[in-house]
């Protein structure tokens, strides 16, 4: 059973680009959530989706910044217009339910780096 | 704005001795608390969850949670290098994103 697949590992921008991150849960997992991780500080939650619905996008930017869950293929973390201080480790992580609250599971990340 | 705190350390004790980990939350509605093992450039591992007050044994490992005081811990007995590493502590309510601590670096001494 495949774990949470994540890409691209790492991305490298040039300031003004576009970067998308891309998340596929497990399998039978149907909520994903994205979270920020600047080194040295823990874990910022962005936003929380099951599938084709935004649960909760408290934790994103309202500007630049957008999140997916279609029916079909992968979570889609998208930042337009990117600026130096994106720059961050993103981690997607999924769960079965959100009655079952049982644990996360995470990928192993996507390092934006912007130029 | 729920909020989830720890210290960030770093914590360090020498090898064999006992690693104590704290957290406190400001949601009282929270139902679920998880402790996560994160090692430098990897992604969280899930160590312990805990939903009960009390405490709760694994291995080396046990989680206490008081509801009342807003409070959980993490106990690691025998203490080894190998669990140095950024301990996280997440705290969930039903049908809610999964909010998380700034993390305490804990260090293991040989």
């Amino acid at each position: 059973n495949a774990g949470v697949m994540q890409n691209p590992r790492h991305l490298v921008r040039r300031r003004g680009q576009e970067a998308r991150l891309r998340c596929s849960p497990m399998k039978g997992h149907s909520h994903v959530y994205w979270y920020r991780q600047l080194p040295e500080e823990g874990l910022k939650f962005m936003v929380y989706l099951q599938k084709e619905n935004i649960i909760d996008e408290s934790g994103m930017p309202k500007e630049r910044f957008s999140a997916e869950f279609p029916k079909e293929g992968p979570s889609i973390l998208r930042i337009q217009q990117v600026v130096r201080g994106d720059s961050a480790a993103y981690f997607c992580a999924s769960s079965r339910s959100e009655v079952n609250t049982g644990e996360l599971f995470f990928g192993e990340g996507s390092r934006l780096t912007v130029l | 704005q729920k909020e989830v705190e720890q210290n960030s350390g770093p914590l360090s004790v020498p090898e064999g001795a006992i690693a104590s980990l704290n957290c406190t939350y400001s949601d009282r509605g929270s139902q679920s608390f998880f402790w996560y093992r994160q090692y430098s450039g990897k992604s969280p591992e899930l160590i312990m969850f805990i939903y009960s007050n009390g405490d709760k044994e694994d291995g080396r490992f046990t989680a206490q949670l008081n509801k009342a005081s807003q409070y959980v811990s993490l106990l690691i007995r025998d203490s080894q290098p190998s669990d140095s590493a950024t301990y996280l502590c997440a705290v969930n309510n039903y049908g809610q994103n999964f909010v998380f601590g700034p993390g305490t670096r804990l260090s293991v001494l040989p």
